[in-house]
């Protein structure tokens, strides 16, 4: 596709339920990130992928969170036994190593647990 | 410990009028910095980066200026429109080609008719 697709855009998740949340990165690129935004904070970086390799997962939060890129492009992240205080927007972003560095992003998964 | 800042919440100007965005860093390591611009219900956009080598990039009516010595950047919009308004968030990374990103809070830009 054209751009960074996430899905579900809105989730809405009981507290203790698993949840799983889709992107699909921008065909060719090799990198991709998830970031979590709470709200009025600028989005935090939990971690990333360069092709299927996950490189960095210093920003997950705990051992509930899990993330994966099985094949080098899909990735999903999951979240186990969801809380409150996992109520986000998650971010997924992809690039390509390009001079600008320039990462893009994909509108994001609303995440409310209750 | 919040290592890029952006001080001001909140930014009004005047249609036509030049806007003016602060990003202040603590991490002298910080060797790229990207600006970008985010509508309601929308992911991040980007906006324009200068690399530490630079104290200054411009993109039509974006320019981004970089004081290493002050770890300070800013992002001047001229002339404003009211498109612009969004919310800003700053951003910076080390390493090049290490692609993680630090985001500052963010300031919301209102450009007034």
């Amino acid at each position: 596709g054209a751009g960074v697709s996430q899905s579900p855009r809105y989730k809405v998740a009981k507290r203790g339920q698993d949840v799983a949340l889709r992107c699909d990165p921008i065909s060719g690129h090799v990198s991709l990130f998830w970031y979590q935004q709470a709200l009025g904070q600028g989005p935090e970086f939990l971690t990333y992928f360069q092709n299927e390799a996950q490189l960095d997962k210093s920003g997950l939060p705990s051992d509930r969170f899990f993330a994966e890129r099985p094949e080098g492009s899909v990735s999903t992240l999951k979240i186990q036994r969801t809380q409150q205080e996992d109520s986000a927007v998650y971010l997924c972003a992809s690039s390509s190593y390009r001079v600008e560095n320039t990462i893009y992003f994909g509108e994001g998964s609303w995440l409310t647990v209750v | 410990d919040q290592q890029v800042k952006q001080n001001s919440p909140s930014l009004s100007v005047q249609e036509g009028r030049i806007s003016i965005l602060n990003c202040d860093y603590t991490n002298s390591m910080f060797d790229y910095f990207l600006w970008y611009k985010k509508y309601p219900a929308e992911g991040p956009t980007f906006l324009i980066s200068i690399s530490s080598i630079k104290d200054k990039n411009e993109d039509g009516r974006f320019t981004v200026f970089l004081n290493k010595s002050a770890k300070h950047l800013s992002l001047h919009i001229v002339p404003s429109q009211p498109g612009d308004s969004a919310v800003y968030f700053c951003a910076a990374t080390f390493n090049f080609g290490n692609e993680k990103l630090t985001f500052g809070t963010g300031t919301r830009l209102t450009i007034i008719p």
